[in-house]
């Protein structure tokens, strides 16, 4: 069985640009969530999809933001990046909202110049 | 204070040695506690998942939860230069808005052959 799959692994963006991170959960798993992590903070939740509906949300600002498709997949955008945003982004699956546990991918690693 | 605290390490142990890990935290709420297992350049990979308090084991790997105490703990006995990893501590509420996890910081955990 396939686990999560995050796409791209590494990136690289300019401040004040925008991206967006992609992440295919586990066949059958419905339930989707984004986490950032760094040295400092460590593991912090962003937000929770579960049909095509956020659930949850952390505290971060509103340059954060996602969606979900019919099909569970989902993408995080963040745009006028800031140096801060450098981090790993991880997406983490469950079976359903509030599901435990949660199984992750390997992550997007975002560097910003 | 923070919501989940976890020794910040490192930890440097000889190899079959008997490690002991531990999180406390401050909310009563939580009723999920997982061991998550993070390589370099990878995503955290979960060891050991537990409901309400108690013990469970799965091999070399034993994770305790004490409610009462607000206490958890992951032991690994006859430690392996394969175990050297960030161990991070993880918990949550559960059910419908209450999914995110609350992570602790991670202890580096280096097994000398």
């Amino acid at each position: 069985k396939a686990g999560v799959t995050q796409t791209p692994r590494y990136l690289i963006k300019t401040r004040g640009q925008q991206v967006t991170l992609s992440c295919s959960p586990i066949s059958g798993h419905r339930s989707v969530s984004w986490y950032q992590q760094t040295p400092g903070q460590g593991l912090q939740f962003l937000f929770e999809y579960f049909s095509e509906t956020q659930r949850n949300k952390g505290n971060f600002p509103g340059r954060f933001s996602g969606r979900q498709f019919s099909n569970s997949r989902s993408e995080m955008n963040v745009s006028t990046l800031e140096l801060g945003d450098s981090a790993l982004y991880l997406c983490a699956s469950s079976s359903g909202p509030g599901n435990q546990p949660q199984h992750f991918g390997d992550g997007t690693r975002l560097s910003i110049l | 204070q923070k919501e989940v605290e976890q020794d910040p390490g490192p930890l440097s142990v000889p190899e079959g040695a008997i490690v002991s890990l531990n999180c406390t935290y401050s909310n009563s709420a939580f009723q999920y506690f997982m061991w998550y297992r993070q390589y370099s350049r990878k995503g955290p990979e979960l060891l050991m998942y537990t409901y309400s308090s108690g013990n469970k084991e799965d091999g070399r790997f034993t994770a305790q939860v004490d409610k009462s105490s607000k206490y958890i703990s992951l032991f690994i006995r006859d430690s392996q230069p394969s175990d050297s990893a960030t161990y991070l501590c993880a918990m949550s509420r559960g059910g419908g808005a209450n999914s995110k996890l609350t992570f602790g910081k991670g202890i580096t955990l280096s097994v000398r052959p």
